[in-house]
């Protein structure tokens, strides 16, 4: 199956911008690319989806490259609500459609 | 509330017993994914249905685990003789097709499963 990275962790002060990269090869050429956030005992939530380029809603903006190996989640001015742990999502078109999370990125904000 | 449930929310089970889990997702939405996730990693995929059709199953899912998704509606996901490995946060979100299959799912808040 292929492998998705992203970094284990990030620190980050209050009023800055986050971004988290997560590098995935193998991956279906015609789906979206997805982030979603984590806080403890609850499930993922959406944050942003893209199939390439730049996509920005009202709470972050994603930068998928052209040949889509990577993609960057941008957080802006974040807050300590914030901190939670980070999730790429990407489809996978090997033995069959596998939907692969990425190891995720535990993002911890200061004050 | 209509987003995604999940039944039950805690189980505690014994080695070698059948447990039973039940989604209810948004009620439009026409695909539904079940994913276990353990302490500190990612989800990992188990299955997702179409309305009724069961269209993928992760090759890496034991044969002691079947999911059902009749009428296309609720979805249950079985574990048959449990093992400690079983032991784990399973989740069950559900997106419409038009979001594309790795586009925006929702998700429920999951059935933490304990074997002792």
């Amino acid at each position: 199956l292929a492998k998705t990275t992203q970094p284990i962790s990030m620190d980050s002060y209050e009023g800055q911008e986050v971004n988290i990269t997560c590098s995935h090869n193998n991956i279906a050429t015609n789906d979206y690319i997805t982030w979603y956030q984590q806080f403890p005992s609850q499930g993922p939530r959406f944050i942003i989806q893209g199939y390439k380029t730049k996509v920005t809603n009202e709470v972050a903006s994603l930068f998928i490259p052209a040949d889509r190996k990577s993609s960057t989640l941008s957080l802006p001015r974040v807050s300590l609500s914030d901190t939670a742990v980070y999730y790429c999502l990407v489809l996978v078109i090997s033995y069959g459609q596998n939907f692969v999370f990425g190891p995720g990125t535990r993002l911890s904000v200061l004050p | 509330d209509t987003g995604v449930s999940q039944d039950p929310r805690h189980k505690i089970t014994k080695r070698g017993q059948n447990v039973t889990f039940r989604c209810d997702p948004i009620s439009e939405h026409n695909r539904l994914y079940w994913y276990r996730q353990t302490l500190g990693q990612g989800p990992e995929f188990l299955t997702y249905f179409q309305n009724e059709a069961q269209l993928e199953k992760s090759r890496l899912l034991s044969d002691r685990f079947s999911a059902e998704r009749p009428k296309g509606s609720f979805s249950t996901l079985e574990i048959q003789r449990t093992e400690q490995g079983d032991s784990a946060m399973y989740l069950c979100a559900s997106s419409s097709r038009t979001s594309g299959g790795a586009g925006e799912q929702f998700f429920g808040p999951g059935t933490r499963l304990t074997v002792l």
